[in-house]
């Protein structure tokens, strides 16, 4: 069945730290993948997208994410995370699906 | 430039009580889409539409109805609430199918 997934519930990093926040999907072709971010009592706002071409993909708020085929991964990635960046993080696929979501927490 | 507009931000129901959920974007696209909210289950689809006058169901249709007579609206109506739709329902919209979606700010409905 198609799927996608996000392991990691919550998730707590320090401020200044790095974060890869894991999305996998199990579909029979590449599917287009994003990631969407929720702040508190907000809609979701559009990170970034992989359609094709470049596996890696950059996105807004200095996020980045990369495809990788051989895993069926689509990972979120941030070299220095900011408490600004405190939020529900969603991946999602062209059909409409999404993971459960992973929220970030930021410590001081 | 509004978006994508939901009305109203908060509801309060009783069982058994119909209502709608406002749906309005102003970026003339032609996809639309409900989704519910609910703790640790991520978005789930409801109904969608892919142009003016052609609905269908998603994941979790059961209890909800809508209508597109229009590229701008598309109303969700609850037909007779229940607690278990008790969540926060997002509207959103997207040039095409596949394609990126802008979501609206959200309506939190409590059915008591």
């Amino acid at each position: 069945a198609q799927s996608v997934t996000q392991p990691d519930i919550h998730i707590t990093v320090s401020e200044g730290a790095s974060l890869e926040l894991r999305c996998n999907y199990s579909y029979g072709a590449t599917p287009y993948l994003f990631w969407y971010v929720q702040s508190p009592g907000q809609g979701l706002q559009l990170l970034l997208k992989y359609f094709s071409g470049d596996t890696l993909v950059q996105g807004i708020k200095g996020f980045e994410a990369e495809f990788k085929r051989s895993q069926s991964s689509f990972n979120l990635r941030k070299p220095s995370v900011h408490w600004s960046d405190a939020a529900e993080y969603f991946c999602a696929v062209n059909d409409m699906r999404f993971g459960a979501g992973t929220r970030l927490t930021v410590k001081p | 430039n509004a978006g994508v507009t939901q009305t109203p931000k908060f509801q309060v129901l009783k069982t058994g009580q119909s209502m709608t959920l406002q749906c309005a974007q102003d970026m003339n696209h032609e996809y639309m889409s409900w989704y519910r909210q609910d703790p640790g289950m991520g978005l789930r689809l409801i109904h969608y539409s892919v142009g003016a006058g052609i609905t269908d169901q998603g994941e979790v249709p059961n209890g909800y109805n809508v209508s597109r007579s229009t590229t701008e609206d598309f109303p969700l109506r609850l037909l007779s609430a229940a607690p278990s739709q008790t969540s926060v329902y997002f509207c959103a919209s997207s040039p095409s199918l596949g394609n990126i979606q802008y979501f609206g700010a959200g309506t939190r409905l409590s059915v008591l």
